[in-house]
């Protein structure tokens, strides 16, 4: 069973334009998200996180939205760059329990 | 500031021989450690986490193991592996005590053969 699903296996954006990478949980228990950035052959990169208490987080050219009643989460790119073309893994938690449930992760390529 | 090691960054082993992957956290105290699996074209399958010394917790039966010999040491080992076991692994670290942003090593290749 899924828990965290990312639909879209793979976004092709032009540079400068807004990339959009969605994420959807089933587990209304879970209170705390992340998203993280990977590079072939590289662990994870943390990028930006957000706790249930908020529907919205932003850092510099990253935001995240969440929406907890769709159970749906957002990451929001602006402007894309291609550095910032690599594969993009949404995650959550839920509070007491130590564990992180990640999504199959998205693959964005940003054209110049 | 924190650092994450992990080794040896790839290997090459047979299938029915025994494993041992290490990981260690510089520049923090008992942190909260994770084992991770990605297989092919797959997302990351949680594999171990402990949250002190000699505290394992399995999500996935299979016939890998952990251990926490130290504060900031975690190991991964298997006594015969398989075929499917190939993937990139991946060592984790967050703060203890509550929900934080997780931090991962550069990961190990592994080939089973």
């Amino acid at each position: 069973d899924q828990q965290v699903k990312q639909n879209s296996p793979s976004l092709s954006v032009q540079e400068g334009r807004i990339s959009i990478l969605n994420c959807d949980y089933t587990n209304s228990m879970f209170d705390y998200f992340l998203w993280y950035k990977k590079y072939p052959a590289e662990g994870p990169t943390f990028l930006i996180s957000i706790s249930s208490i908020k529907d919205k987080n932003e850092d510099g050219r990253f935001t995240v939205f969440l929406n907890k009643s769709a159970k749906h989460l957002s990451l929001h790119i602006v402007p894309s760059q291609p550095g910032d073309s690599a594969v993009y893994f949404c995650a959550a938690s839920a509070s007491g329990t130590y564990k992180y449930i990640f999504g199959t992760g998205t693959r964005l390529k940003v054209l110049a | 500031s924190q650092t994450i090691h992990q080794w040896p960054a790839t290997l090459v082993q047979p299938v029915g021989s025994p494993l041992s992957l290490e990981c260690t956290v510089e520049g923090t105290s008992n942190p909260n450690l994770y084992w991770y699996r990605q297989a092919a074209g797959r997302g990351l399958q949680l594999l171990f986490y402990s949250v002190g010394i000699g505290q394992i917790s399995s999500e996935v039966p299979q016939n890998l193991s952990a251990s926490r010999p130290q504060d900031r040491q975690f190991i991964l080992s298997s006594k015969k592996l398989l075929l499917s076991d190939s993937g990139f692994y991946l060592c984790a670290w967050s703060r203890g005590g509550g929900l934080l942003e997780q931090f991962f090593g550069p990961g190990t290749r592994l080939t089973v053969l």
